[in-house]
């Protein structure tokens, strides 16, 4: 059973457009819901992170929207550049779970000059 | 600090061969993780630890085994390697001491079972 669907598996999108990633969740105890960068060869780095009190959480051009009620989240790269270009995993963390995280599956993007 | 550090970056082993994967962080975190990354199935938790002396299953636990005998180290011990071990293999630490949930991942182990 996957916890955190993610969505789409791959994007192509052109430079100084937008890149838009979704991710919808089953568990009402998520209570964190993080964004991980990962380049080709690396380990995946935390981007931008939300918690389920608020909406939106904006840091430069990445923009997490949130929708609790329908258990629905979102990565918007706005502006996108070249060196977007990555790997982008959705994650979500039970409270009292031994801090673990779930993981959605990924979407490669590819940002075209 | 060097973060979290993996060895080795490669290895190919044969069939029933065993190796272990070392994972070492500077950072004082009291929790750590083994994930394996396969293509197009994000990450899945291996093991953890949320601190030296104790461990727990995580998702996909069958085939590893893992100790925690100091706060800096967390190796991943593969007895018996089967083709379905194939992956890369990612170590991260976190500290909840501080309130921040980021996992520092190292930069992995790609590990090929032939």
């Amino acid at each position: 059973q996957q916890q955190v669907k993610q969505s789409p598996q791959s994007l192509i999108v052109q430079k100084g457009g937008i890149s838009i990633i979704n991710c919808a969740y089953e568990n009402t105890a998520f209570d964190y819901f993080p964004w991980y960068q990962q380049f080709p060869g690396k380990g995946p780095a935390l981007l931008i992170a939300i918690r389920p009190d608020v909406s939106e959480k904006k840091e430069g051009r990445f923009t997490i929207s949130f929708n609790k009620s329908a258990k629905q989240f979102s990565l918007h790269i706005m502006d996108s550049q070249p060196g977007d270009s990555a790997t982008y995993f959705c994650a979500a963390r039970k409270k009292s779970s031994g801090d673990k995280l779930t993981f959605g599956t990924g979407t490669r993007l590819a940002v075209r000059p | 600090n060097a973060g979290v550090t993996q060895t080795p970056k490669f290895r190919i082993l044969k069939i029933g061969q065993s190796m272990t994967l070392q994972c070492t962080q500077d950072m004082n975190h009291n929790y750590m993780y083994w994930y394996r990354q396969d293509p197009g199935m994000g990450l899945k938790l291996i093991y953890y630890s949320v601190g030296a002396g104790i461990t727990d299953k995580g998702e996909v636990p069958n085939g590893y085994n893992v100790s925690r005998s100091t706060t800096e180290d967390f190796p991943l011990r593969l007895e018996l390697a089967a083709p379905s071990q194939t992956s890369v293999y990612f170590c991260a630490s976190s500290s909840v001491r501080t309130g921040d949930y980021e996992q520092y991942f190292g930069p992995g182990t790609r590990l090929t079972v032939t």
